[in-house]
C-alpha cells in the first residue's frame, strides 16, 4: 500500500517554464512534508519542506502548496533551469514514527 | 563539517552471498537510517539506529541486519542475497530520534548493489 502517491512520473519543461509535481497522501497523522532532489549518482538532498499549519512555503524559485482538506501537496519550480533536471521525491512523516514515507519520484528534464 | 559517506560505491555479488555496506554519519549526528532504493522508485525505509540500538524497522526480512558503532558509523548486512536485492542502498544521518529528532536527514551518495 503506497501511502504517498506522486505524479507525474516524468516531466519535460522548457527553460523558463513552470514545473509542477503533485503528491497525495492518505495518513492524516502525517505532519511534515519534505521534498527531495536527487541527481544521478547522488543521494537525495532536502530541497524544501512544509508543515500542515501553513498553505504555502516559498524558497527562491521553489514553492510548496499544501491543501490539508484534500490531503495533497505540490512543488512548483518557477523559471525552471536546465540545472534543475533531476529526480524529485515528495515525502511525508508523522510525529509518531519520524520515518519519512517517499513517493515514487518524478524525473524532471528542463530543455535549454 | 563532513558529510555522510558510504562504501563501497558499487558492489557485485551473486545470489546466496552475504554483503556488508558501510556508512559514516555526518559530524554531530547520532542517528543513522538505511534505505533501499530500487530503480525508478523512491527510497524504502529499512531500519534506523540510535545510540547503537535499532530504533525502528521497515518491512524488510530478518536477513537485513545492521549495527551502529560508538562513533555512530553504521553497517548494513544482507544475508542470502536475492536478485531483488539489487538496488541503491542509502544511508541517512540525523540528530536525535522521536520528539527529539531534527527534521532534516542528510543522505549519503549510496552503494549500488547488483546481485547476479
Amino acid at each position: 500500500q503506497q501511502q504517498v502517491k506522486q505524479s507525474p512520473q516524468s516531466l519535460i519543461v522548457q527553460k523558463g517554464g513552470i514545473s509542477i509535481i503533485n503528491c497525495a497522501y492518505e495518513n492524516t497523522a502525517f505532519d511534515y512534508f519534505p521534498w527531495y532532489q536527487q541527481f544521478p549518482g547522488k543521494g537525495p538532498a532536502l530541497l524544501i519542506a512544509i508543515r500542515p499549519d501553513v498553505s504555502e512555503k516559498k524558497e527562491g524559485r521553489f514553492t510548496i502548496s499544501f491543501n490539508k482538506s484534500a490531503k495533497q501537496f505540490s512543488l512548483h519550480i518557477m523559471d525552471s533551469q536546465p540545472g534543475d533536471s533531476a529526480t524529485y521525491f515528495c515525502a511525508a512523516r508523522s510525529g509518531g514514527s519520524y520515518i519519512p514515507t517517499f513517493g515514487r519520484g518524478t524525473s524532471l528534464i528542463v530543455h535549454p | 563539517e563532513t558529510g555522510v559517506t558510504q562504501s563501497p560505491t558499487h558492489l557485485i555479488k551473486t545470489r546466496g552471498q552475504q554483503v556488508t555496506l558501510r556508512c559514516s554519519s555526518q559530524s554531530g549526528h547520532n542517528t543513522v537510517s538505511w534505505y533501499q532504493q530500487a530503480l525508478g522508485q523512491g527510497p524504502q525505509f529499512i531500519f534506523q539506529y540510535y545510540r547503537e540500538e535499532e530504533n525502528g524497522r521497515g518491512n524488510f526480512p530478518p536477513r537485513f541486519s545492521g549495527l551502529q558503532f560508538p562513533n555512530y558509523s553504521s553497517e548494513l548486512n544482507v544475508n542470502a542475497l536475492e536478485l531483488d536485492d539489487s538496488a541503491l542502498y542509502l544511508c541517512a544521518s540525523s540528530k536525535g530520534v522521536g520528539s527529539l529528532s531534527t527534521d532534516t536527514q542528510y543522505f549519503g551518495p549510496g552503494t549500488r548493489l547488483t546481485v547476479l
